[in-house]
């Protein structure tokens, strides 16, 4: 079975500034896909970023950024010049890959707040 | 697109009642999910679906819950009887057969049992 941790619960930076979220995952698959999914306090379930686990690049969406490490199993997401509408809960995500190639269950981490202040 | 919907988005039932929540996925999209949030477990996958057909309802936690898909445009959970420990969010989310997209989420339904 596949485990996601984010050890960080909480997380505070000022507003403008760069901040740093980590997220790992203990997995014996060797294709997959991970995620990053921003949840502000109305609620919703939003998908900021995602990576392919063949793909050696790092994905990257506007002022997000993730560093994938796929031997050391990890997948750390860079919110860089950060605005006060990026407070909200992060959760990582991780996705086997499934020869169907249809989607299947997503196994989330226990979350970071992060809060971004003036 | 207007995206996930579910209702009611908000739920206040008394102990012992049934309650449904319902979903709409995305037009086009064939995988549908039901997740359920609480403080103390975070988002769990209850079940899901492919092309109308459950695929996996190991996350169920027990017979006083279920989950029909009769058409590619609704799906219902039901629990019956509610328990005030069922209290949390209900997601529901759907996706297309393209793993890499990830899920599109509907905003939730908070369920409340007293």
């Amino acid at each position: 079975a596949q485990t996601v941790t984010q050890s960080q619960p909480e997380m505070s930076v000022q507003e403008a500034e760069t901040v740093t979220l980590s997220c790992t995952y203990d997995t014996s698959e060797n294709n997959y896909y991970l995620f990053w999914y921003k949840q502000p306090p109305s609620r919703q379930m939003i998908l900021v970023i995602r990576q392919e686990a063949y793909k050696q690049q790092n994905a990257t969406e506007n002022r997000f950024s993730v560093n994938f490490q796929k031997a050391a199993k990890s997948f750390s997401l860079k919110i860089s010049d950060s605005q006060l509408g990026d407070t909200a809960m992060y959760f990582c995500a991780f996705m086997k890959h499934a020869n169907t190639g249809t989607a299947s269950k997503l196994t989330f981490g226990t979350g970071t707040r992060l809060q971004v202040t003036l | 697109d207007a995206g996930v919907i579910q209702s009611p988005r908000h739920e206040v039932t008394e102990m012992g009642q049934e309650v449904t929540l319902r979903c709409k996925p995305i037009s086009g999209h064939n995988s549908l999910f039901w997740y359920r949030q609480t403080m103390m477990r975070g988002l769990e996958l209850l079940i899901y679906f492919n092309n109308n057909v459950p695929i996996d309802d190991s996350g169920m936690p027990e017979d006083r819950f279920s989950a029909k898909m009769p058409n590619a445009s609704f799906s219902t959970l039901k629990i019956q009887p509610s328990e005030p420990r069922d209290s949390a969010v209900y997601f529901c989310a759907s996706s297309w057969d393209r793993q890499w997209y990830g899920y599109t989420f509907g905003s939730g339904t908070r369920l409340t049992v007293v």
